[in-house]
């Protein structure tokens, strides 16, 4: 298994571009989970999911939306970039809820 | 989620000595996971507490869960140079999980 897989590694962005972060995990897990973690920072929660499709807001969801049409697939849309969106998106899957299995991590800059 | 309060936020420990990260609620938690995320890495489960005055061992990892359910611990006996990173808690709630700010342990060899 692969675990969870996100795309890209690395972005750099322009203020006002947009841009899709993918995530995908092999687990079958229902839980799915955006989290954005600023330098020094804990992680803070952006959406999650408990099911194909069902969404929900986290802590920090402004300027974000999400979708969740498969099981597999969480992608997280960027609209309109703001350097405040300079951070590192980690994504997460959970059987669950609990027990979080975690991305590698998209680590974004927005200039 | 419930906010948790973690402390301290770094810790710089001689290799060999003993390390304590803290957590703590104002209100009664329901579960606490603990997590360990590595320089430039991501965030890695270490363990669930659900019990009240849980104590379960991971090696040289000792996790606790306060009688009240308000606070729990992580204590790590004799560290390595190999536990350098920071340790976060969480609590989750109906699925969705508010973690700490994390202690960032550093270790001199």
């Amino acid at each position: 298994n692969a675990g969870v897989t996100q795309t890209p590694k690395f972005r750099i962005l322009k203020i006002g571009q947009s841009m899709t972060l993918q995530c995908t995990q092999d687990m079958n897990h229902n839980y799915m989970y955006w989290y954005r973690q600023d330098p020094g920072m804990g992680l803070k929660l952006i959406y999650y999911s408990v099911g194909a499709g069902i969404t929900d807001k986290g802590e920090v969801p402004n300027g974000y939306n999400v979708s969740r049409s498969t099981t597999e697939d969480f992608p997280l849309r960027l609209e309109l970039a703001a350097p405040s969106q300079t951070s590192v998106y980690f994504c997460a899957s959970s059987h669950t809820g609990f027990e979080q299995y975690f991305g590698p991590g998209t680590r974004l800059t927005v200039t | 989620g419930q906010q948790v309060m973690q402390i301290p936020q770094y810790q710089h420990v001689q290799e060999g000595e003993d390390f304590t990260t803290y957590c703590n609620s104002s209100t009664t938690l329901s579960n606490i996971q603990w997590y360990k995320q590595r320089p430039g890495g991501h965030p890695v489960f270490l363990i669930q507490l659900v019990k009240s005055g849980e104590v379960k061992k991971q090696k040289r990892l000792t996790f606790q869960f306060g009688e009240a359910k308000k606070n729990s611990s992580l204590h790590i006996t004799a560290t390595q140079t190999t536990d350098v990173g920071t340790y976060f808690c969480a609590d989750t709630n109906a699925g969705k999980s508010t973690f700490g700010d994390g202690t960032t342990l550093t270790v001199k060899p």
